[in-house]
């Protein structure tokens, strides 16, 4: 069964301390690799979408890699506003957007 | 441009009951998916439609069903509501059937069932 397993659960960070953030995966045939913002009581807001191994994408503060088997999202010089639990989904199969998501993990940025 | 929107925004029902959620997709979007989201879980995809047709399923039981209309609206219904149908619903739109591409997620309905 396609599984994505994101560590760590829950991380706390001081404003300024950069970190990463894991999301590994298991499916027969990876299509695209995303990663969600979610704040507490809202839907998902789309971040960044990977395709294939050794891809990058930066926004601001947040760079999201990809590896054949797992996904890191760099958090450089975070800021409070940074706090939000970070999803990170895997599309596979075809014909359909099958999605999966991970759990999260839920990042807390103290000023 | 206008996003996904989702109604209502929170709905209390009783267990046995059946409920109707609303969704509104993404202008030119033609897809849209719909999850269930329990707390502290990622989301957990239920179906999607492409073009007014259920185009894939998920693990859920047939009390779970939607529609597509010619806009590309959609609603999930939910029949014989039951205490572990409490949860965040989101619908999310994206463009194309099959092919790669970011959903763009409403702010979700919460329910409760009691």
């Amino acid at each position: 069964e396609d599984q994505v397993t994101q560590s760590p659960e829950a991380l706390r960070l001081q404003e300024g301390e950069s970190s990463s953030l894991n999301c590994s995966y298991t499916v027969s045939g990876l299509r695209g690799l995303f990663w969600y913002r979610q704040d507490p009581g809202k839907g998902p807001e789309f971040l960044f979408t990977l395709y294939s191994a050794g891809e990058e994408k930066e926004k601001e503060r947040l760079k999201a890699t990809l590896t054949k088997k797992e996904s890191f999202l760099h958090i450089t010089a975070p800021k409070p506003e940074d706090s939000a639990t970070y999803l990170c989904a895997v599309q596979e199969g075809e014909g359909y957007q099958k999605v999966t998501f991970g759990i999260g993990t839920k990042l807390q940025v103290i000023p | 441009e206008t996003g996904v929107t989702q109604s209502p925004t929170h709905l209390i029902k009783t267990r046995g009951q059946q409920v109707t959620l609303r969704c509104s997709s993404q202008s030119g979007h033609n897809t849209v998916s719909w999850y269930q989201q329990a707390l502290g879980q990622g989301p957990q995809f239920i179906f999607q439609y492409y073009r007014e047709e259920e185009n894939g399923r998920g693990n859920f039981p047939p009390r779970f069903s939607g529609l597509q209309f010619p806009n590309y609206s959609s609603e999930l219904n939910v029949n014989a509501l039951e205490l572990d149908d409490s949860a965040l619903y989101l619908c999310a739109s994206s463009l194309g059937r099959g092919g790669v591409g970011e959903q763009f997620f409403g702010p979700g309905t919460r329910l409760t069932v009691l």
